[in-house]
């Protein structure tokens, strides 16, 4: 099952920043937090990931609260192209890992102009 | 465009058959996963391969086999094919077991 808990469905209005939340409460300690999308039947989209400080790349930020148990994925400035869904997930990234993803529900994120 | 390219992209086949899907991963990465996606089930992790050597199953069927050649393309093979298995295959290819994993466009398998 996966660890992440997430909202079903979000709007956001186009320009606007996009704020997707993520539960994670149970995270190890050499959990990372991954984020993907999908944009309808496509595969998967690698976004960001992060172990316990702030990240930023060209498409997203991501915050983690200092317990780590929740986590906040930005799209600074959502367009019609980011609907999708963003699958929160979260993976040991060493050590005896399998590293396969698990998925999980996801949130379904609709940009609206 | 993620570099991991899968063929076909569509294969609509009869129950019974049997059917092989290929998987190219991106330049220079050695772990292959291969993951199915239903409409009642989501996307659920099926195997992995590093370097030629299977490293992890999921749940994968046992009429389901995969295998990583030295080239470092994968092959998932299906068979005995039920009406359940229609879905969307992906394949996705990392650096190392430790990485991010780039996903490949996907093989829709439509069983009739």
């Amino acid at each position: 099952d996966a660890k992440t808990t997430q909202p079903p469905s979000m709007d956001c209005a186009e320009g606007r920043a996009a704020n997707l939340p993520c539960n994670h409460s149970t995270i190890s300690g050499n959990e990372y937090v991954y984020w993907y999308r999908q944009i309808h039947s496509q595969g998967p989209q690698y976004i960001i990931h992060g172990l316990k400080n702030n990240e930023t790349n060209e498409m997203a930020s991501l915050i983690i609260t200092e317990d780590r148990k929740s986590s906040t994925l930005i799209l600074p400035h959502a367009t019609l192209r980011d609907t999708a869904v963003y699958y929160c997930i979260v993976r040991v990234d060493y050590g005896g890992s399998q590293g396969n993803l698990i998925f999980g529900k996801g949130t379904k994120l609709s940009v609206k102009p | 465009d993620s570099g991991v390219t899968q063929t076909p992209k569509h294969l609509i086949t009869a129950t019974g058959q049997r059917v092989t899907l290929r998987c190219s991963p991106r330049s220079g990465d050695l772990s292959v996963y291969w993951y199915q996606q239903s409409l009642d089930q989501g996307l659920q992790f099926l195997i992995h391969y590093y370097n030629g050597e299977e490293r992890a199953k999921g749940n994968i069927l046992e009429r389901f086999s995969a295998q990583q050649f030295p080239d470092l393309h994968s092959e998932l093979n299906l068979s005995s094919l039920e009406l359940g298995d229609s879905a969307l295959y992906f394949c996705a290819s990392s650096l190392t077991l430790r990485r991010e994993q780039f996903f490949g466009p996907g093989t829709r398998l439509t069983v009739l």
